[in-house]
């Protein structure tokens, strides 16, 4: 199982970009994958893209294409998401994940402490 | 985009009730799915993978069923005040992975 430590807490005006990192231990992004996942105040959990070894290349939801980047770092196990054109409702806890396949199933077992992403005027 | 639909959406029970949670997909994934545990301020445990294998470490009072391909669930055979949290299923049958909306549990 591997070990993931994010960045700190963000506060960014509409408009703006965010990079968050999240550094692993105890294992590679190629065979872990790593993804975000955010979660907004008070709502359910929503998967942002990320490398997911049995689908192959980086994935992301046609809802984020245009504006999140997720960069994976192997030389010093940091995975980066980057969020750009920053609105209110991107509030959210993001987390990165790592996991594993089991029975053509990919889950999650490793999570991140979570970073608060604020966008306020 | 495969949708995941939870139900109830909220419950309250007293210690010792057998619950069920029910996530249902908007087509057939076969067992492509898994649930997880969040506590308040907590990021998200994995407790079953593929429907039904449970984890290592979990408690053996939870459970994962379900073998129609759209309609899985959650058990838990006797609930404990340390139950409480928000429980999800998630699939990953096909990109992009989606969870569903989240059931609250908490304790009569």
């Amino acid at each position: 199982q591997v070990q993931l430590v994010q960045s700190g807490a963000e506060v960014k005006k509409p408009g703006s970009s965010v990079k968050v990192s999240c550094k692993a231990s105890g294992g590679s992004f190629s065979k872990f994958g790593i993804s975000w996942v955010r979660q907004a105040p008070g709502q359910g959990l929503e998967w942002i893209g990320g490398i997911i070894p049995i689908f192959g290349t980086i994935n992301y939801p046609q809802k984020f294409q245009d504006r999140v980047t997720i960069t994976a770092d192997e030389s010093t196990s940091t995975a980066y998401m980057d969020l750009s054109s920053l609105r209110s409702e991107d509030t959210a806890v993001y987390y990165c994940a790592s996991g594993g396949a089991v029975a053509g199933t990919w889950y999650f077992d490793s999570w991140g402490q979570g970073t608060l992403v604020t966008v306020s005027s | 985009d495969i949708q995941l639909t939870q139900s109830p959406s909220s419950l309250s029970a007293s210690v010792g009730d057998r619950v069920t949670i029910t996530c249902r997909a908007s087509q057939r994934i076969n067992s492509y799915v898994n649930w997880y545990q969040q506590k308040a301020g907590q990021a998200p445990k994995l407790l079953v993978s593929a429907a039904s294998i449970l984890q290592r470490g979990v408690p053996s009072r939870f459970s994962g069923g379900g073998g129609s391909g759209t309609d899985f669930t959650l058990t838990i055979s006797s609930l404990q005040p340390e139950d409480v949290g928000t429980y999800s299923c998630q699939q990953s049958y096909t990109s992009p992975l989606t969870f569903g909306g989240g059931t609250k549990v908490e304790i009569k």
